[in-house]
């Protein structure tokens, strides 16, 4: 079974800050990890997956995540916030011997300007 | 490329009707999953569609059921609706093999 924790339901940062959005994740095969962005009445737009290889992967609109295996993490990282970064975001995991995304209960960013 | 769409956008049905929504997968997908996403919560996983037969099921009941069609496209149905089904319901298509699935805009239920 797969489960995703998403650690802070409402982050707030001012424009130009560190976005810090923190995920977990519990996989009994290796994962496949995938951030996910919801603008408000929209579906769910890919930022960026992890499958193999290098462990930083680098996505859309200047945001990265790090998989750390011995933490179980994939935290979602973005030098300097942006008014325009303001939305849902939302962690997933995707066993490889399976079919379905298991999400976490998702961050909402608030950027201040 | 045209991506996922889905119709209607919106919908409001009442307790105990039957709802059909409607899936077009990116060009070139040929695997479809629908998700629900309840208000302030993560998608959940309904069921997946290959080459036209179930690929996989969540845990939701026998009344979520579904179709794909031989364009891939596919269809969500919700017999005898509950006020817990209103929700936003999601569909996402992918290549059966490559683990990224691309999703579509949503269609939002409101059952009275």
């Amino acid at each position: 079974a797969q489960s995703v924790t998403q650690l802070g339901s409402h982050v707030s940062v001012s424009e130009g800050a560190l976005v810090l959005l923190r995920c977990n994740y519990s996989s009994s095969v290796p994962p496949y990890l995938f951030w996910y962005v919801q603008y408000p009445n929209q579906g769910l737009q890919l930022l960026l997956k992890y499958t193999t290889g290098a462990t930083l992967v680098k996505g859309i609109n200047g945001f990265e995540a790090e998989f750390k295996k011995s933490e179980t993490s994939f935290h979602l990282t973005k030098p300097s916030a942006h008014m325009s970064d303001a939305a849902e975001y939302f962690c997933a995991v995707r066993g490889n011997a399976g079919n379905m995304l298991t999400f976490g209960g998702g961050t909402r960013l608030m950027v201040k300007p | 490329e045209t991506g996922v769409t889905q119709s209607p956008t919106h919908l409001i049905k009442t307790r105990g009707q039957q709802v059909t929504l409607r899936c077009s997968s990116q060009s070139g997908h040929n695997t479809v999953s629908w998700y629900q996403q309840a208000l302030g919560q993560g998608p959940q996983f309904i069921f997946q569609y290959y080459r036209e037969e179930e690929n996989g099921r969540g845990n939701f009941p026998p009344r979520f059921s579904g179709l794909q069609f031989p364009n891939y496209s596919s269809e969500l149905n919700v017999n005898a609706l509950e006020l817990d089904d209103s929700a936003l319901y999601l569909c996402a298509s992918s290549l059966k093999g490559q683990e990224t699935q691309y999703f579509g805009p949503g269609t939002r239920l409101l059952v009275l």
